[in-house]
């Protein structure tokens, strides 16, 4: 059964960086990619960006760029998002989501996302 | 980015009666690639419907999916006290992969 576990709640303060982790089980991790999202409180959800788990190549919604870092360790079939520079409105529950791909020999294409994470809540506050 | 408009804010509904929600794009989705997703509070979304059409594993088929370009449904054939959530219609097409802001189906 495919399973995404992910850290535990995270409270910082504004201007610092938080690291969640994303850890899979129950499938190949490196045929699928990795998605992450947030939702903000009673706001809707909001796509951050995703990570081609096999090749490591990323891609950020630009809204994020420049703060947004995801990566993955393929040994612990985990994958990582840190945010920086964190401010009040960064406030959010952060799901790690499952997305199927189709990896050519040129380029990779990604489908929508079949199994999420739990959530981490991350609370900037001073 | 694709704006997704979703339609009415709330649904409210008895069970056994049928719901329908709209999705609406600001620009054409390119082949068809939108999802549904249900979420209840406390909970993560679980996917329903992708490809706007296409059920996910498990998903009961009274759930169902439809539309093309700009416009698209999801209808639950006959409400059953677990479908009572929030929905949100999400886009693949282009990046950034976008949302729409969710319809609450609540019970009457």
């Amino acid at each position: 059964q495919v399973h995404l576990v992910q850290s535990g709640a995270e409270v910082k303060k504004p201007g610092a960086s938080v690291k969640v982790s994303c850890k899979a089980s129950g499938y190949t991790f490196i045929r699928y990619a990795m998605h992450w999202v947030r939702q903000a409180p009673g706001q809707r959800l909001e796509w951050m960006g995703r990570i081609n788990a096999g090749n490591g190549n990323t891609k950020y919604s630009e809204k994020f760029q420049g703060r947004v870092t995801i990566t993955r360790d393929t040994s612990a079939s985990t994958a990582y998002m840190e945010l920086s520079t964190l401010r009040s409105e960064d406030t959010a529950v952060y799901y790690c989501a499952r997305g199927p791909m189709e990896q050519q020999l040129f380029a990779a294409y990604y489908y929508y996302m079949d199994v999420w994470g739990k959530g981490t809540t991350v609370t900037v506050s001073s | 980015e694709i704006v997704l408009t979703q339609s009415p804010g709330t649904l409210s509904l008895s069970p056994g009666e049928r719901a329908t929600l709209s999705c609406r794009a600001s620009q054409s989705i390119s082949s068809s690639y939108l999802s549904w997703y249900q979420q209840k509070p406390g909970q993560a979304p679980r996917l329903l419907i992708y490809g706007a059409s296409s059920r996910a594993t498990g998903i009961p088929d009274r759930f169902s999916g439809s539309g093309s370009g700009t416009d698209f449904t999801l209808t639950i054939s006959r409400l059953e006290p677990e479908d009572f959530a929030v929905y949100y219609c999400q886009q693949y097409g282009s990046s950034p992969w976008t949302f729409g802001q969710g319809t609450k189906v609540e019970i009457k």
